[in-house]
């Protein structure tokens, strides 16, 4: 199984300033399709998650575009240009390359200082 | 507009059963496979199962920590997915979400389901 591993566990970031989460999988997320399977969520407080980016750079309808995602293979990174008070919650990247399985990382909570 | 709401949860004693529904709107239902993930508190997504489309025999596939006690069903003629959860654990108390498959962009509300003595 693949296995999605997060960093940082957590940030407390300033409003304006910049926020940056990593996501490695343990093995590459890139498909013989073309496409590398490799999603970013967020799951506000009392929430289901939310896309944000789809195939690693793609925002989905609606995501500002103060965040955005970049990466290849098996490196992946979700940036906040300026963290706003309602980017607060738990980011989640999640991979679909081995399907039926999805897997998740374990997450990283942003909080405001 | 896409809309996923999943019902049935409650509270059930070890070894029980529910059965979980999730009703779907918005978009061609028949078409797509459908996946359920889950949630305990405080705790990160764990994948359930899904259920692909009838074009792809509705082939069903599960986490090893549910294989031979969950059952994922499907009624396009009702755009409904079921989650069949038998002899259920302790471990399984959790929030159930319904997922869109293929884009994964759409997730129901969740349904909470708490199993104790």
């Amino acid at each position: 199984d693949i296995v999605m591993t997060q960093t940082p566990l957590s940030l407390s970031v300033t409003p304006g300033q910049p926020a940056s989460i990593s996501c490695k999988s343990s093995q590459s997320l890139l498909h013989s399709d073309g496409k590398t399977h490799l999603y970013w969520y967020l799951q506000k407080p009392g929430q289901p998650p939310q896309l944000l980016i789809y195939e690693v750079s793609n925002r989905f309808s609606g995501v500002p575009d103060r965040i955005s995602g970049s990466g290849s293979g098996t490196d992946f990174t979700l940036k906040i240009s300026r963290v706003e008070a309602e980017d607060v919650g738990v980011y989640y990247c999640m991979q679909s390359i081995q399907l039926p399985a999805l897997t998740f990382g374990g997450g990283t909570k942003v909080e405001i200082k | 507009e896409v809309q996923l709401v999943e019902s049935g949860g409650g509270l059930v004693q070890p070894g029980g059963s529910l059965k979980l529904s999730c009703a779907a709107s918005g978009f061609t239902f028949s078409g797509s496979a459908m996946h359920w993930v889950r949630q305990a508190s405080g705790k990160g997504l764990e994948w359930v199962g899904r259920i692909r489309s009838k074009v792809n025999n509705y082939a069903t596939a599960y986490a090893a920590s549910v294989k031979g006690r969950f059952t994922i069903s499907r009624d396009d003629s009702k755009n409904m997915v079921y989650l069949q959860m038998n002899s259920l654990k302790t471990d399984d108390t959790a929030v159930y979400y319904c997922v869109r498959g293929g884009d994964f962009d759409y997730w129901g509300q969740g349904t909470l389901v708490t199993v104790s003595s």
